[in-house]
């Protein structure tokens, strides 16, 4: 069970969109629509972004979007803001357990 | 509103087993509906999926760690517990316990994490 592939950092000006991408296999990412991202900000516990490859929780940004094609995962945030510079984790099912992915740093230049 | 809290040493020595309780308040873990887990995050590196425990007792580990951890539940105090066994420093960590809804990769509630140290 290897962990799924992240970009390490991306980045962006304030007002453009990001994409980060997580790959994975077709045992997990590919397999099932389990596909989550987590948020977080350093000291923090992570904060769910969207669930299930593009379900927001209620309440959240609709800048945040998710998507799957094969066995890749992708989050896309768009109209950057300033508070959106923190760590980006996705997770998938596996069929037994989950894994996550390495974790992308995203910087608002 | 639900709130998840971890309580337990701060530092394990080596090879020892590091024990960690997560209290739950706000809603019941006998309820059926979710996963109870724990997700850890060693200094400075990403989150690492651990196990989960259902409502109906059954768990599911994380492959490389089934041999060292166990996981269960004190329904009477409504907490569940983390067990993991000859520790190593690479065990080093921030621990959180979670809450997943059944059906959902959707980790709705965190707790706000506790570090323990393997340390001599």
């Amino acid at each position: 069970q290897s962990a799924l592939t992240q970009p390490a950092s991306v980045s962006g000006p304030p007002g453009q969109s990001i994409t980060i991408s997580c790959t994975g296999t077709n045992s997990d990412v590919g397999g099932y629509n389990y596909v989550s991202w987590y948020q977080q900000h350093p000291g923090k516990a992570p904060k769910l972004m969207i669930y299930d490859v593009s379900n927001r929780p209620s309440g959240l940004s609709d800048r945040f979007s998710g998507s799957k094609s094969g066995n890749t995962a992708s989050l896309t945030i768009s109209g950057l803001q300033a508070e959106d510079e923190a760590d980006y984790y996705c997770i998938s099912y596996t069929g037994s357990s989950w894994v996550f992915g390495g974790g992308t740093k995203l910087i608002v230049l | 509103q639900l709130q998840l809290q971890e309580s337990g040493p701060g530092l394990v020595k080596p090879s020892e087993t590091l024990s960690l309780t997560c209290t739950v308040s706000g809603d019941s873990i006998s309820s059926s509906g979710y996963y109870w887990g724990w997700i850890r995050q060693p200094p400075g590196k990403g989150l690492d999926w651990i196990g989960q425990i259902y409502y109906s007792g059954s768990t599911s580990y994380k492959p490389s760690l089934k041999s060292r951890v166990t996981i269960s539940a004190d329904t009477s105090k409504n907490q569940f517990s983390l067990k993991l066994s000859s520790v190593t420093a690479a065990d080093t960590a921030v621990y959180y316990c979670t809450r997943r809804a059944y059906g959902s990769g959707r980790v709705d509630y965190w707790g706000q994490g506790t570090l323990v140290t393997v340390s001599s």
